[in-house]
């Protein structure tokens, strides 16, 4: 059965900084790997969107990179702004069947001014 | 449309009384995707189609929960007999094919 899990669960960073959100999972038979945004009361954002042959993708300030032999994802967000500040998803999608994602628990990220 | 839109956004309902979601998918997207989150950031698949058939039912509970994507008509997913821990919030989704997925914004189910 396919875990996905996301550290840390929370995470407060000054404005400017760059950082890192962590995603491992414990199946590498995986068909994709997507990051989200969520912000509260609202839906999800598919932000980045990475296939099991690609290391890595790139949006503006966001990089994604998979590592999928030791099941690792990694969301880089360069110089954080305020309005980055939301709840990060990472969810995969298993090689076989329908596009059925399997969730991480999030990683709350706060950007302060 | 360029969104997918979910009504109602909030829905109340006593124990043992029947709910009905609906969604539209965006326009000229083939799967539809229904999710549940409970407590906060806890995702589970429950149900996809493919146009108007079902794709994968796996993750429903089938003896209370039901779904359809009729042409030309919203999606729908409805609950008989509801119980208090079918209390969450449900998403809808769509893509295009096996991309990224466009979520709505959810309906807030409280059974009280």
């Amino acid at each position: 059965k396919q875990e996905v899990t996301q550290i840390p669960a929370a995470l407060s960073v000054p404005e400017g900084e760059n950082l890192v959100l962590n995603c491992s999972f414990t199946d590498s038979a995986i068909y994709n790997l997507q990051w989200f945004r969520q912000d509260p009361g609202k839906g999800l954002t598919s932000l980045l969107l990475i296939q099991s042959s690609q290391r890595e993708q790139t949006s503006g300030r966001l990089n994604a990179s998979l590592d999928k032999s030791s099941g690792r994802s990694t969301l880089y967000i360069a110089a954080s702004q305020p309005g980055d500040s939301a709840t990060y998803l990472c969810a995969v999608e298993r090689s076989q069947g329908a596009q059925k994602l399997v969730f991480g628990q999030g990683t709350r990220l706060t950007i302060n001014p | 449309g360029e969104e997918v839109a979910q009504t109602p956004k909030h829905l109340v309902r006593g124990e043992g009384q029947k709910a009905k979601l609906y969604c539209a998918p965006i326009k000229g997207h083939s799967y539809v995707f229904w999710y549940q989150q409970v407590l906060k950031n806890e995702f589970k698949f429950l149900i996809s189609f493919q146009n108007e058939n079902v794709f994968d039912e796996t993750g429903m509970p089938k003896e209370r929960f039901s779904a359809k994507c009729l042409p030309n008509s919203p999606c729908s997913l409805e609950i008989q007999a509801t119980k208090l821990e079918d209390s969450a919030v449900y998403f809808c989704a769509s893509s295009l094919s096996r991309e990224k997925l466009f979520f709505g914004s959810g309906t807030q189910l409280s059974v009280l």
